[in-house]
C-alpha cells in the first residue's frame, strides 16, 4: 500500500525567511507520480506541482523549487524567501501508475500547516 | 478556462438526512475522483468513475453511493446523515490516462 509522510505537522517562520517542507513516500510500484497542493485558508485545493518517477530533475518555479530524490524516496519543497501570503496548508500527495486504465487516486500526507509572519 | 464545477458549495443538513452532491467535470474529462476532508484532516479518497463506470472504491461507508452519468457528470448520495460526516467532499476530474486531477472549489457539508 502507498503511504505518504509528512513529518512536519506546523512550521511558523518570519517573512523572507527560507523554508522547506519534508515528504517521505512509499510505494512498491516502479512507475508512481508525486504530487504538492496547497489549501488556503478559503479551503481550496491548489495544484502545484507533479513529479513522475522516471524523472529526477528537480524545479525551480519562481520562489518554489522541488527535491526528488527516489533514493530517499523524498520530495521535498523549498519555499525561498517566504510571503505571508504562503501561509496555508500544504499536502503531498501519491499516485501509483495504471497501465491502460484511467484510475490514479491520490494518497496525501497529513499535510504541514505553514504560518508565514510578517 | 473552464473549471471544475461542484455544488452546491455549502450544504447544511440534519442528523439522518439525505444529501446529494453534484459535481460537472471539466469537458472531454471522462474520469472523476471524490474525496472527503475532514476538520484538520488529509482528504481521503471516497470512490472513481471512469467512462461512466466505477473504477475504485476507497473508505466510501455504504449509506453513500455515487454514479456518473451520460453527459460525465456525477453525484455522491449520502444517507442517514451522520454529525462525523461534516467535511469538505472534493471532487476532481481529468482525462483519460492521465494522472492529473483538476479539483473542483468543494462542497462544505455540515450536518447538524
Amino acid at each position: 500500500a502507498q503511504k505518504v509522510t509528512q513529518a512536519q505537522t506546523e512550521i511558523s517562520v518570519v517573512e523572507k525567511e527560507d523554508v522547506t517542507l519534508d515528504c517521505v513516500y512509499e510505494t512498491r510500484d516502479t512507475t508512481y507520480y508525486l504530487f504538492w497542493y496547497k489549501q488556503p485558508p478559503s479551503g481550496e485545493l491548489v495544484f502545484l506541482i507533479r513529479r513522475n518517477s522516471f524523472d529526477e530533475q528537480n524545479e525551480i518555479s519562481g520562489r518554489y523549487s522541488w527535491n526528488f530524490q527516489k533514493s530517499t524516496s523524498s520530495f521535498n519543497f523549498t519555499i525561498t524567501a517566504s510571503q505571508v501570503v504562503d501561509s496555508a496548508v500544504y499536502f503531498c500527495a501519491l499516485s501509483e501508475g495504471r497501465r491502460g486504465g484511467s484510475n490514479y487516486k491520490l494518497t496525501f500526507g497529513k499535510g504541514t500547516l505553514l504560518t508565514v509572519n510578517p | 478556462a473552464a473549471g471544475v464545477i461542484q455544488s452546491p458549495r455549502h450544504l447544511i443538513k440534519e442528523k439522518r438526512e439525505t444529501a446529494t452532491l453534484k459535481c460537472y467535470p471539466i469537458p472531454r474529462h471522462d474520469t472523476v475522483y471524490w474525496y472527503q476532508q475532514g476538520p484538520g484532516q488529509d482528504p481521503q479518497f471516497l470512490i472513481s468513475f471512469y467512462e461512466k463506470m466505477q473504477s475504485d472504491k476507497g473508505s466510501i461507508p455504504d449509506r453513500f453511493s455515487a454514479q456518473q452519468f451520460s453527459d460525465y457528470h456525477s453525484e455522491l448520495n449520502m444517507s442517514s446523515l451522520e454529525l462525523g460526516d461534516s467535511a469538505l467532499y472534493f471532487c476532481a476530474s481529468s482525462p483519460a490516462g492521465t494522472p492529473e486531477q483538476y479539483f473542483g472549489p468543494g462542497t462544505r457539508l455540515t450536518v447538524t
